[in-house]
């Protein structure tokens, strides 16, 4: 069964980091670029960045609004995409979705369940 | 970047008829080397990720009943519900892969009047 799940979340004081990790299963992994997303709570859906399968060079993008704090990356070999968030804003409290896709310009499914990120202090 | 507008911010439907959502991009996402445009609809419920109904602008995914639907090119680009359900009461959002960074529309909340 093709699944995406999300894990790492939880309660985090700013400024501080954390990592959040998303394990495929189901499908070839490395055939595909993995994205994050989030969603504030009760607002709507933003995209974070993205990693492209190492067939297209593994580079990654990012939304202007993460850029420089925002890291991607991925192992292949696991099965496994990271999102490594450093100095942790409240505007970071968030549900962390990750999602993949044939590539960039194409859509992207599934999404797993999420990750709940709380930036409080 | 691309801002892609919903209309309307909110809906309701009575059970059995038509729900129409539309979407309008800043600027077009159709490909022209391929005739394709790069713009989905999802489905969210309450605590559940986003579904994927539609891609291609048209293209239903497998699984999804035919009740729903998706039209237009370019720039502006409706989903509509033909025969409203219980089960679709959900937000409804659009979002272009033509280009990063990737955007939504702002979500259509779909209710039952």
């Amino acid at each position: 069964e093709l699944q995406l799940v999300e894990s790492g979340g939880g309660l985090v004081q700013p400024g501080r980091s954390l990592g959040l990790s998303c394990t495929a299963s189901g499908f070839t992994f490395g055939d595909y670029a993995m994205s994050w997303f989030r969603q504030a709570p009760g607002k709507g859906l933003e995209w974070v960045g993205l990693i492209r399968s190492k067939a297209y060079g593994g580079t990654t993008e990012y939304a202007a609004s993460v850029k420089g704090r925002f890291t991607i990356s991925r192992d292949d070999s696991k099965s496994i995409a990271y999102l490594q968030i450093n100095s942790l804003k409240t505007e970071d409290t968030a549900v962390y979705y990750c999602t993949r896709a044939l590539g960039t310009g194409w859509p992207f499914d599934p999404w797993g369940q999420g990750t709940l990120v709380t930036v409080s202090s | 970047d691309i801002v892609m507008t919903q209309s309307p911010d909110s809906l309701a439907v009575s059970l059995g008829e038509r729900a129409t959502i539309n979407c309008k991009s800043s600027q077009s996402v159709l490909y022209s080397s391929n005739n394709k445009n790069y713009l989905t609809w999802y489905q969210q419920k309450p605590g559940q990720p986003p579904k994927l109904l539609i891609s291609w602008a048209s293209a239903r995914e497998s699984g999804v009943p035919d009740r729903f639907s998706g039209s237009g090119s370019g720039t502006d680009f409706t989903l509509t519900i033909s025969s409203l359900q219980a089960e679709d009461v959900a937000v409804y959002y659009c979002q272009q892969y033509y280009s990063t960074p990737y955007t939504f529309g702002q979500g259509t909340k779909l209710e039952i009047k």
